[in-house]
């Protein structure tokens, strides 16, 4: 089971920085935290993850909290492409390798 | 890099009959593949989780005679539905496991008449 909690929709201008949170609470030492984005009809498309220290590439931002309870993924000058369902994931660990739980997303839309 | 290809992007099938959907890494190796599927405007949920040479693990309430995963190499995995219904009706997204990432395919969106 997913185990995220994200705000189900949000709005960010065009231009603006847009600010995604997660919850993962229970998340354990050694989990990663993972971002995709999804796009309508498809697949899945790797952000950025990290575990312990903030992150950046060349889509995005991750700030990770020092309890590791929470982050938040930053774009950072959204564009009109960018509208899509964002998923934070905690990437769970188990003895014939990791899985991806994906929790509810958080639909953004960036808007002109 | 880490390109995955999904086919059949679509397809539409009688009820009863069974679909397969073939999932290949295009430009790596991965042993960990996964199998989800997505209801229109739900989220991803994990069908099953596939070791390549091993039989898949599959998720509670997932069933496994119904949805056969053969994982036949370090760059190809399928997904046979088996004797479609209407309720098999949803998208359908494949992934590899590399290291401690995770690349998923176009997705294949599947209609059972």
């Amino acid at each position: 089971d997913a185990k995220t909690t994200q705000p189900p929709s949000m709005d960010c201008a065009e231009g603006r920085a847009a600010n995604l949170p997660c919850n993962h609470s229970t998340i354990s030492g050694n989990e990663y935290v993972y971002w995709y984005r999804q796009i309508h009809s498809q697949g899945p498309q790797y952000i950025i993850h990290g575990l312990k220290n903030n992150e950046t590439n060349e889509m995005a931002s991750l700030i990770i909290t020092e309890d590791r309870k929470s982050s938040t993924l930053i774009l950072p000058h959204a564009t009109l492409r960018d509208t899509a369902v964002y998923y934070c994931i905690v990437r769970v660990a188990i003895r014939t390798g990791n899985q991806f739980y994906f929790g509810t997303g958080t639909s953004l839309t960036v808007i002109p | 890099g880490a390109v995955v290809s999904q086919h059949p992007s679509w397809v539409i099938c009688k009820s009863g009959t069974s679909v397969k959907i073939e999932c290949r890494s295009l430009d790596f190796q991965a042993t960990t593949m996964f199998w989800y599927r997505q209801f229109p405007k739900q989220s991803l949920m994990l069908m099953a989780t596939s070791n390549e040479g091993s039989k898949a693990t599959y998720e509670q309430g997932v069933e496994k005679d119904k949805f056969l995963i053969n994982h036949a190499s370090l760059t190809l995995s399928t997904l046979t539905v088996t004797s479609a219904h209407p309720e098999d009706s949803s998208f359908y997204i494949c992934g590899w496991g590399r290291n401690t990432e995770a690349f998923f395919g176009q997705g294949t969106r599947l209609t059972v008449v």
